[in-house]
């Protein structure tokens, strides 16, 4: 069964500073990976993804993410936090494929980031 | 678009007693889902629909069952609560074609005394 490892529960960092969330997934398969944030009191909403291609992946809000097939990573990354980027963070990994298990996303545990003002 | 729709938004129940979440999508997706959003354990899948009339168990689906007689709707039933099953509860929905690409809904919290 595929997993998601999210390396961080709960990070805390100044505005201005650069965020990097670590996601590691267990298949070795092909695989589409997203990022959802949850803000606080709200719902999960998808902030990027990806598929195939270029592995360097734009989202909104600033937010990028990069693939790296050979450590099965995909990290999340953002030059510069502000406070209201202060929210909850999941990876979450499908596989690529037609069957069963291809619309099943599998969510890593999550990671808090506060953002001091 | 009202999107995804989760009725009740709040809910206090007595161990034992049952209770019945709807979901409701207005944006004609096939695929249907339950999760339980646990602190420190992400989402989890419990049920999930393909389709109208057709169900099936996800990774936690103990305690729980669904139903998907209309399209739209996908209702999630706890027969007989347990304090184990505190959580809060999302819905989401996904078009057939891009099933990766799920929209949630806004959650219902669900506590059993």
């Amino acid at each position: 069964a595929q997993s998601v490892s999210q390396h961080n529960h709960h990070v805390i960092l100044s505005e201005a500073a650069s965020l990097e969330l670590g996601c590691n997934y267990s298949y070795g398969g092909t695989v589409n990976l997203f990022w959802y944030v949850q803000y606080p009191g709200q719902h999960l909403q998808l902030l990027l993804k990806y598929f195939s291609g270029d592995p360097l992946v734009k989202g909104i809000k600033g937010f990028e993410a990069e693939f790296i097939k050979s450590k099965f990573s995909f990290n999340l990354r953002k030059p510069s936090v502000q406070w209201s980027d202060t929210a909850e963070y999941f990876c979450a990994v499908t596989r690529l494929y037609s069957g069963a298990g291809s619309y099943q996303l599998t969510f890593g545990k999550g990671t808090k980031l506060s953002v001091i003002p | 678009n009202a999107g995804v729709t989760q009725t009740p938004k709040f809910r206090v129940l007595k161990t034992g007693q049952s209770m019945t979440l709807l979901c409701a999508q207005d944006m004609n997706h096939e695929y249907m889902y339950w999760y339980r959003q646990d602190p420190g354990m992400g989402l989890r899948l419990i049920h999930y629909s393909v389709g109208e009339g057709t169900t099936a168990k996800g990774e936690v689906p103990d305690g729980y069952n669904v139903s998907r007689l209309k399209k739209q709707n996908f209702l999630l039933g706890l027969e007989s609560a347990a304090p184990s099953q505190t959580s809060v509860y999302f819905c989401a929905s996904s078009h057939r074609d891009r099933s990766y690409e799920q929209y949630f809904g806004p959650g219902t919290r669900l506590t059993v005394t």
